[in-house]
């Protein structure tokens, strides 16, 4: 069974630097998509970044990026230059290819925050 | 485009009680989905529907039904609700053919209360 796994219960950066959330998945599926989104305190889903499995690069979308690491199943999205509203909750997600009905497994969860 | 909007924002149900949430999407989108979110637990999803008239069983479908009898909405029903239904619900849409990346779209969530 795909499932996501993110290790990071709570994460602390310094704010202006670099801070990278984890996230691991496990599927049997070959083509399958990943993806990010933040949580913010106010309770909304906010889609930040998206990686094929076939893609070669890796995603980028401002300061967000996607270190992916197909052998490892890995996902892991780096955060650069933290600001002061990057403090949030960030989830993991994942769907499998073969499922039509574009399903999304999601993490647990990790919560960021940032210091000034 | 409101996006993707859900009705009633709050709720507090008393243990036994039955109601409705409603979940609107006004991008003509085929799919939908029905989350629920508990402290710690990331989302899970309840019920979906991949077109009108259509709907299927997520991961927690118990105590809960759905009915998508317009494309454009999605409702859950809970029919006699319990404290461990006490959760934040998110609806979601998507549209098959959006392209390469093809997130899911969410509403701000309904945050549901059962005494």
């Amino acid at each position: 069974a795909q499932k996501i796994t993110q290790t990071q219960p709570g994460m602390f950066v310094q704010e202006k630097e670099a801070v990278t959330l984890d996230c691991t998945y496990d599927t049997s599926d070959q083509s399958y998509g990943l993806f990010w989104y933040k949580q913010p305190s106010s309770g909304e889903m906010i889609f930040l970044i998206y990686q094929g499995s076939y893609d070669e690069q890796n995603a980028t979308e401002g300061r967000y990026s996607l270190n992916f690491q197909k052998a490892r199943k890995s996902a892991n999205l780096v955060i650069s230059a933290s600001q002061l509203g990057d403090s949030a909750m960030y989830f993991c997600a994942m769907r499998e290819g073969r499922d039509s009905s574009y399903k999304l497994i999601f993490g647990s969860g990790t919560r960021l925050l940032v210091r000034p | 485009n409101a996006g993707v909007t859900q009705t009633p924002k709050f709720r507090v149900l008393k243990t036994g009680q039955s109601m409705t949430l409603l979940c609107a999407q006004d991008m003509n989108h085929e799919y939908m989905y029905w989350y629920r979110q508990d402290p710690g637990m990331g989302l899970r999803l309840i019920h979906y529907s991949v077109g009108e008239g259509t709907t299927a069983k997520g991961e927690v479908p118990d105590g809960y039904n759905v009915s998508r009898l317009k494309k454009q909405n999605f409702l859950l029903g809970l029919e006699s609700a319990a404290p461990s239904q006490t959760s934040v619900y998110f609806c979601a849409s998507k549209d098959p053919g959006q392209g390469i990346i093809d997130e899911q779209f969410f509403g701000p969530g309904t945050r549901l209360t059962v005494l």
